[in-house]
């Protein structure tokens, strides 16, 4: 049984580029989120997806975005990255939205805007 | 961010010792959950909490959902090197998602 599985791992872009990160939930699994984990901190909670939608958003700017696809899928995509934005990207996905269930959580994607 | 305060920052410990560490926050949560995070790895569940009150333990570990909703412990006994790593306690709200807020880590070191 596959658990979530993020793509790439690693990542190097330039200030002002755009990038796209991927998962895919573990099996089983309607409900993707996405955190971003500074250097030294707790993960921080960028959006959720269920149902193709967004249904939550944390405090990140616009420049942040994502997309659910019919399989459960999921991308997110940074525009005009900032030097603040090299983080590692973790998405984590569970069984039912607004539940009481727990995310499990892929390894991440390491970005670093130079 | 908000995060939610978690201390000790850190510890240096000897294999065999007893853990403990908390999680306080100013707001209250429905749900405590307790993370262990290894080096260029993701955040793995250890324990879920739902209910003020409830003790709850996962072999060495044992963690606790506060009273008053704001706080939660989590004890290692009988610490081994594999134990080695980050933990975070995470507070869901609750409401339309399961949203989590992170605490801000404990760095635990074991030496044999």
């Amino acid at each position: 049984d596959a658990g979530v599985t993020q793509s790439p791992t690693h990542l190097i872009k330039t200030r002002g580029q755009q990038v796209t990160l991927r998962c895919s939930p573990k099996s089983g699994h309607d409900t993707v989120s996405w955190y971003q984990q500074a250097l030294g901190q707790g993960p921080q909670f960028i959006f959720q997806y269920y149902e193709e939608e967004e249904r939550q958003r944390g405090n990140f700017p616009d420049r942040f975005s994502g997309h659910q696809f019919p399989n459960y899928s999921s991308e997110l995509n940074v525009n005009a990255l900032l030097l603040g934005d090299s983080a590692l990207y973790l998405c984590a996905s569970s069984g039912r939205q607004g539940a009481n269930s727990p995310l499990h959580f892929g390894n991440g994607t390491r970005l670093t805007v130079t | 961010g908000q995060q939610l305060n978690q201390s000790p920052q850190s510890m240096f410990i000897q294999e065999g010792e007893d853990v403990s560490m908390n999680c306080t926050s100013s707001s209250i949560f429905n749900t405590w959950l307790w993370y262990k995070q290894d080096p260029g790895e993701g955040p793995v569940l250890l324990i879920a909490l739902y209910k003020a009150g409830e003790l709850t333990s996962n072999g060495r570990l044992t963690a606790q959902f506060g009273i008053t909703r704001k706080d939660s412990f989590l004890n290692i006994s009988a610490s081994i090197p594999s134990d080695v790593g980050i933990y975070f306690c995470a507070g869901q709200p609750g409401g339309a998602t399961n949203k989590l807020i992170f605490g801000t880590g404990t760095l635990l070191a074991v030496q044999p």
